[in-house]
């Protein structure tokens, strides 16, 4: 079965610290990874895809398939930071996500 | 970017009575819509994708009866929560995908309380 798993419900840090919000998953062909932000009362949007390997805010994640992990980085927290993280697969183009539960992230100074 | 809407952004309604969430993508054309429900502090459960011209397809343990989804144009899906019940209270959130590209695009959500 296709499934997401996010550990943490909740990680508070204080401003500069190495941030890593943790996110393995299980499926048994090649996903794609996606990592959603949701900020205080807007909607939920991309973060960043393993396919494009990109640095986004700061953030990046590698797609470990050995460990079925995608953990989101970033090596100096800031407060703006502070949002409702959230990792998702999908099997294939045109299907819809399957969501973890989430991480609030919590940076104060 | 592309906006998805979704309207009304907050529904209050009675026990037994039906309730319509509609959304659009406002600049750009969807062949696929789907839908999720959060409860609070929780994950998105998708509830069931929504195919322009087809009949959606729902997930396991989710009542077709009972969520109504309609996607009658490429710019517009509905869901209507039929007979609703205040377990049925939750925030409902559409996702459109375009036509062409890969990246889908989420709506602001709609929080539904039933008395």
């Amino acid at each position: 079965a296709q499934r997401v798993t996010q550990p943490e419900k909740l990680l508070s840090v204080f401003k500069g610290a190495p941030v890593e919000l943790k996110c393995n998953y299980s499926y048994s062909g090649s996903p794609e990874l996606f990592w959603y932000v949701q900020y205080s009362r807007q909607r939920l949007q991309l973060l960043l895809r393993h396919i494009s390997r990109e640095s986004i805010k700061g953030f990046t994640a590698d797609l470990n398939k050995g460990e079925t992990s995608f953990h989101l980085k970033k090596p100096f927290a800031q407060e703006e930071d502070s949002a409702m993280y959230y990792c998702a697969l999908r099997n294939q183009a045109g299907t819809a996500l399957i969501f973890g539960k989430g991480t609030t992230l919590s940076v104060s100074s | 970017g592309a906006v998805v809407s979704q309207h009304p952004s907050r529904v209050i309604c009675k026990s037994g009575t039906s309730v319509k969430i509609e959304c659009r993508s406002l600049d750009f054309q969807a062949t696929t819509m789907f839908w999720y429900r959060q409860f609070p502090k929780q994950s998105l459960m998708l509830m069931a994708t929504s195919n322009e011209g087809s009949k959606a397809t729902y997930e396991q343990g989710v009542e077709k009866d009972k969520f109504l989804i309609n996607h009658a144009s490429l710019t517009l899906s509905t869901l209507t929560v039929t007979s609703a019940h205040p377990e049925d209270s939750s925030f409902y959130i559409c996702s459109a995908l375009p036509g062409q590209g890969n990246e889908q695009f989420f709506g602001p959500g709609t929080r539904l309380t039933v008395l």
